[in-house]
């Protein structure tokens, strides 16, 4: 079956360092890979989707500067949350689609907490 | 943009009663799925529903296009159907995702 897995699960990183996660695809090739932030109280925001041989487009209020974004191979993607502070708290989610598809199958996020 | 509203935004179950979620959008639609979100906050994709009807054991997913609405029938609730059912959808064939705020529903025995 698909699955999507995210690295790591959860993660504290100090107020002004970076932090990089992972989203690894199993099973299927993600042709799109869509990164989400939910912050404390709210629902699933867009951060940026990622398609292969294509440019990645970024949402409004994210910023490639803040959150670059890889995505080298049809298996894998990453995201760093640069110079951190408390409003980057929040689980990040990453869901991926494959080709020919229209659903996302999405990881089990990555939970940042700032301090 | 696309809006998603999910209604209600709370509920709470005797186990063994049905539910009853509701999804309304403010656009045409390409793709939606519900979603279940599980207290450590991971989702689940319980329906991959753009148009019609699906059933998956207790689950019941409706989207009526003209209508701009998608309901999500839960019967027989358990506790362990606790938790936030999110639906979220996408319109303009870009594969962008909007997401409801989520109904939290709690199922008490």
């Amino acid at each position: 079956g698909a699955l999507v897995y995210q690295y790591p699960r959860r993660t504290i990183c100090k107020s002004g360092t970076s932090m990089r996660m992972e989203c690894q695809a199993v099973g299927f090739q993600a042709t799109s890979v869509a990164w989400y932030r939910q912050s404390p109280q709210k629902t699933f925001e867009l951060i940026a989707l990622s398609t292969v041989n294509s440019a990645i487009k970024y949402e409004q209020n994210f910023t490639q500067e803040k959150f670059p974004i890889s995505h080298p191979n049809l298996s894998f993607s990453s995201m760093t949350v640069l110079n951190a502070y408390l409003e980057d708290r929040g689980l990040y989610l990453c869901g991926a689609r494959r080709r020919g598809n229209s659903d996302y199958t999405f990881g089990s996020g990555t939970r940042l907490l700032v301090i | 943009g696309q809006q998603v509203q999910q209604s209600p935004a709370s509920l709470v179950l005797q186990e063994g009663e049905n539910a009853e979620l509701q999804c309304n959008f403010s656009t045409s639609l390409n793709s939606m799925q519900w979603f279940y979100q599980r207290p450590g906050g991971s989702l689940v994709s319980l329906f991959y529903n753009p148009s019609g009807t699906k059933h998956s054991g207790r689950l019941t997913s409706t989207t009526v296009i003209k209508e701009r609405r998608s309901s999500l029938h839960i019967s027989s609730s358990q506790t362990t159907d606790s938790g936030t059912y999110l639906c979220a959808l996408e319109s303009g064939g870009n594969y962008k995702y909007v997401f409801g705020a989520g109904t939290r529903l709690k199922v008490i025995a």
